[in-house]
């Protein structure tokens, strides 16, 4: 399917536990985002991507590890869980220069 | 840094009301402006853009124009449907950067 797609949908972990949430586009976008969504907050970015091997980190980032060894795969990484993590994680991706961002469905994590 | 400051939600009206949901930035250069929309359980979608002073974006009925001299960028729509029922962002992104800054979202919820 084109497009944007996460997975899982839904999780449910333990403090502690190592988390990837995965995300995959099929445009060959350059860039790509993740972003947490909490209320109160908004979208806050976590990292961000320009090119396969290039990241960047973005407001949010503590806690969180990204890589990108392919243009079209950017994963999220949680290496020890927190309950301040429990959210709603939303991957994007643009061309460069477009300014305009393509959302995945999300993903939503708890963390117990 | 950048910000944007939207109006608190949620806004609740009848079908066929016009709707006006505020929208306030800064930035340090001329930024490109965006309306998200997200229904229900699913990602963001755009809505609209503008990318320079007095343009108007609009789509679905919806519009707002990027007012420089009041760094403002408010989404109007003269007669909301049920359909409309979503949580609306406002966002920026500076010239030259593919990163966006994302108020914190405004509910709207019409009733029939």
């Amino acid at each position: 399917d084109a497009g944007i797609t996460q997975s899982p949908r839904y999780k449910i972990t333990e403090t502690g536990r190592q988390v990837t949430l995965m995300c995959h586009q099929t445009w060959s976008h350059s860039y790509m985002f993740w972003y947490r969504q909490d209320l109160g907050h908004g979208l806050r970015l976590i990292y961000y991507s320009a090119a396969a091997d290039i990241t960047d980190k973005g407001e949010v980032p503590d806690g969180y590890v990204v890589s990108r060894s392919k243009t079209e795969n950017f994963p999220l990484t949680l290496e020890s869980a927190t309950r301040s993590q429990t959210s709603v994680y939303f991957c994007a991706s643009t061309e460069d220069g477009t300014y305009e961002q393509y959302f995945g469905p999300g993903t939503r994590l708890t963390v117990t | 840094g950048n910000s944007v400051t939207q109006m608190e939600g949620p806004v609740t009206l009848s079908e066929e009301a016009f709707l006006t949901i505020n929208c306030t930035y800064t930035a340090t250069g001329y930024p490109s402006l965006f309306w998200y929309v997200q229904y229900p359980g699913e990602g963001l979608q755009l809505l609209l853009k503008a990318t320079k002073a007095d343009d108007k974006g609009s789509n679905k009925g919806f519009e707002a124009t990027y007012r420089k001299e009041t760094t403002s960028f408010h989404l109007e729509k003269g007669s909301v449907q049920v359909s409309d029922s979503a949580v609306y962002f406002c966002a920026l992104s500076e010239r030259g950067y593919s990163t966006l800054t994302f108020g914190k979202g405004t509910m709207l919820l019409v009733s029939p």
